[in-house]
């Protein structure tokens, strides 16, 4: 069964520090991978995915995310916070059978905090 | 392009009344989910429908929840008897359709807030 795991619920960092968000997941079958952007009292909001092409995926807001099929990883980073940036972001995980599309499963979510 | 649109945008009520959610998805999409966000956990699936039709409910606890999509467009998500457990944020996904990657995008809805008292 596939399956998210995202290491920390809270992260803080500075504005103009690195943003490092982890995700592992497990997946008996070649994944497609998401992060995913909740403001508060939003719904989510889809920063990036990664589809089997390019490893080093690039998404919106200067988000980017590297697939690692050895780790079994799909962390998300960002060069420089930004205030803005504070938010909840959630990876999600779906199978690919052969075309036929799997449900995406969510980890539990990290909620990062931007410090001035 | 207008986006996923849902109501109410809270709700209160107490244990054993019922409730109801509903959504509308981006236009010409096929495919609409509703999901389950409790305080501190990432969303869960709890139904999915292509047009009109179910795909997967297997996560929907179907005594006490139901949910329709009339006609494949909007559809509504019910509660009855609501517990205090089911106190959560209910989401509302569409996507465009099966083929190519453009099937696993879902676009989100703000949902609905669900206080159960």
């Amino acid at each position: 069964a596939q399956s998210v795991t995202q290491l920390g619920s809270h992260v803080s960092v500075s504005e103009g520090a690195l943003v490092l968000l982890r995700c592992n997941y497990s997946s008996s079958v070649p994944p497609y991978l998401f992060w995913y952007v909740q403001y508060p009292n939003q719904g989510l909001q889809l920063l990036l995915k990664y589809t089997s092409a390019a490893t080093l995926v690039k998404g919106i807001n200067g988000f980017e995310a590297e697939f690692k099929k050895s780790e079994t990883s799909f962390h998300l980073t960002k060069p420089s916070a930004h205030m803005s940036d504070a938010a909840e972001y959630f990876c999600a995980v779906s199978e690919d059978y052969g075309g036929s599309q799997g449900n995406l499963i969510f980890g539990k979510g990290t909620k990062l905090s931007v410090k001035p | 392009e207008a986006g996923v649109a849902q109501s109410p945008r809270y709700k209160i009520i107490e244990k054993r009344q019922s409730v109801a959610f509903w959504c509308n998805p981006i236009s010409g999409h096929a495919t609409l989910y509703w999901y389950q966000q409790i305080l501190g956990q990432g969303p869960k699936l709890l139904i999915q429908f292509q047009n009109n039709g179910v795909v997967d409910d297997s996560q929907l606890p179907k005594d006490r929840f139901s949910a329709e999509r009339l006609k494949g467009v909007d559809s509504t998500l019910k509660i009855q008897p609501a517990k205090l457990e089911d106190s959560a944020v209910y989401l509302c996904a569409s996507s465009l359709d099966h083929s190519g990657i453009a099937k696993n995008i879902q676009y989100f809805g703000a949902g609905t807030r669900l206080s159960v008292l």
